[in-house]
């Protein structure tokens, strides 16, 4: 059974389009997470969500807003992909109790390539 | 800023050897945990140190939390093909108020057959 699940794997588009990568997880995490890794395999957190209410949003454009249906799922959509966005995107999720000792489980990954 | 600071960022060995990765920061951590990731996979937790000179093992694998809370080191005995991969440190960090986790640039492991 997989624990965090990511759909699509790849996805290829051209600029400007909108686009939706979708995530569940079966472990009763109260918290997910959006990481973004880079090129050079940098993994910088985006978005998580505590019971549905955003508790963290870096620097992120407004172009991307992070959608969760309810605690088992969040889903990134992004409006007018440009170039940049090409990354490998990484749902997670975690208990979240103690912040020292906190376990993120993560998702195979969206390969996300911008035309 | 880059909060975590890994080293080396590429290393290739002979299956058997013996190696050792770093990860520094100038900022105290309450705990460092390491990450493994294989290609086309989401990163795998390792372990998680918490106290100051605290010494873990993982069958093969040494982890180590520096006394200061600051550093921390993986070493890796007799290397197998199996490990090699993608290894990330990483550490709770509070930005803005919020519990994030902060990770470094990764050590890249080849192990050679």
């Amino acid at each position: 059974d997989t624990a965090v699940s990511q759909t699509p794997k790849y996805l290829v588009t051209q600029m400007g389009n909108d686009k939706s990568i979708k995530c569940e997880q079966n472990l009763g995490h109260d918290t997910m997470y959006w990481y973004k890794q880079d090129s050079k395999k940098f993994l910088k957190i985006m978005f998580s969500y505590n019971n549905k209410e955003l508790i963290i949003n870096e620097t992120v454009p407004n172009r991307f807003s992070p959608k969760s249906p309810d605690k088992a799922h969040l889903n990134l959509h992004i409006n007018s992909l440009e170039l940049g966005d090409s990354a490998v995107y990484f749902c997670a999720s975690s208990l979240l109790r103690d912040e020292s000792t906190d376990t993120q489980y993560f998702g195979p990954g969206t390969r996300l390539t911008v035309l | 800023t880059q909060l975590l600071e890994q080293s080396p960022q590429f290393l290739s060995i002979q299956e058997g050897e013996n190696l050792t990765v770093y990860c520094n920061s100038s900022s105290v951590f309450s705990s460092l945990q390491w990450y493994r990731q294989e290609p086309g996979e989401g990163p795998v937790l390792l372990v998680t140190v918490v106290t100051g000179g605290e010494v873990k093992k993982l069958k093969r694998l040494t982890f180590q939390f520096g006394d200061a809370r600051k550093d921390s080191s993986l070493h890796i005995t007799a290397a197998q093909t199996g490990d090699t991969g993608l290894y990330l440190c990483a550490g709770p960090y509070s930005g803005a108020g919020s519990y994030q986790l902060t990770f470094g640039k990764g050590t890249k492991l080849s192990v050679i057959p």
